[in-house]
């Protein structure tokens, strides 16, 4: 069974410009979550889909949005870059059999850097 | 407010040298625990899932256990392929996932 895919895997922008990464979730695998990995800060919730829905949703700003589409596929989207976006974002899908969120199998990231 | 604090932040063992790895939680309404590997570049590996107070987990050299307040991973006789970071994320009443900062293990030869 094929895992969860990210791409691009490496992107690099200039700050103020906009950004939209992609994930694959594992096949039947209907939950997505997306997270952002700093150094310094870790791995941080970003938000969770399920069924096309946002369900859960981390604190960051309005400027990083996401959607999910009917094949369960996610993009995340992050507008006006700044300097502290660059990281590694992480997708990681559930197989959701009671509808809360299962263990998660994550993807290999997108590293994001901007300049 | 929720607090996942992993301790020790690093660790370093020699090959055979058995140790554990501490993850202290305090989140609202505790809906399991989740506990995953990380190698360098890549994303989280899912190792375990615990539920509730007392339960335990194996695999290979790594045992996993719950209680109230923390969560251990134990590491029996490591191997230089168990290094990696490990990751505590404990997952609240709303299904939110809280991830630990991790403890870097290196196991030496």
């Amino acid at each position: 069974k094929a895992g969860v895919t990210q791409t691009p895997r490496y992107l690099i922008k200039t700050r103020g410009q906009q950004v939209t990464l992609s994930c694959s979730p594992i096949s039947g695998h209907r939950s997505v979550s997306w997270y952002q990995q700093t150094p310094g800060q870790g791995l941080q919730f970003l938000f969770e889909y399920f069924s096309e829905t946002q369900r859960n949703k981390g604190n960051f700003p309005g400027r990083f949005s996401g959607r999910q589409f009917s094949n369960s596929r996610s993009e995340m989207n992050v507008s006006t870059l700044e300097l502290g976006d660059s990281a590694l974002y992480l997708c990681a899908s559930s197989l959701n059999r009671d509808s809360s969120v299962g263990e998660q199998y994550f993807g290999p990231g997108t590293r994001l850097t901007v300049t | 407010e929720d607090q996942v604090t992993q301790s020790p932040e690093a660790l370093r063992l020699q090959e055979g040298e058995s140790s554990s790895l501490n993850c202290s939680y305090t989140v609202s309404g505790l809906r399991g625990l989740f506990w995953y590997r990380q190698d360098p570049g890549k994303g989280p590996e899912f190792l375990f899932t615990l539920y509730s107070a007392g339960e335990e987990k194996e695999k290979e050299r790594l045992k996993a256990t719950l209680t109230k307040k923390e969560s251990f991973l134990h590491i029996t006789a490591p191997k230089p392929e168990d290094s990696a970071t490990y990751l505590c994320a404990p997952r609240r009443e709303d299904d939110k996932i809280i991830f630990g900062k991790g403890t870097r293990l290196h196991i030496l030869p």
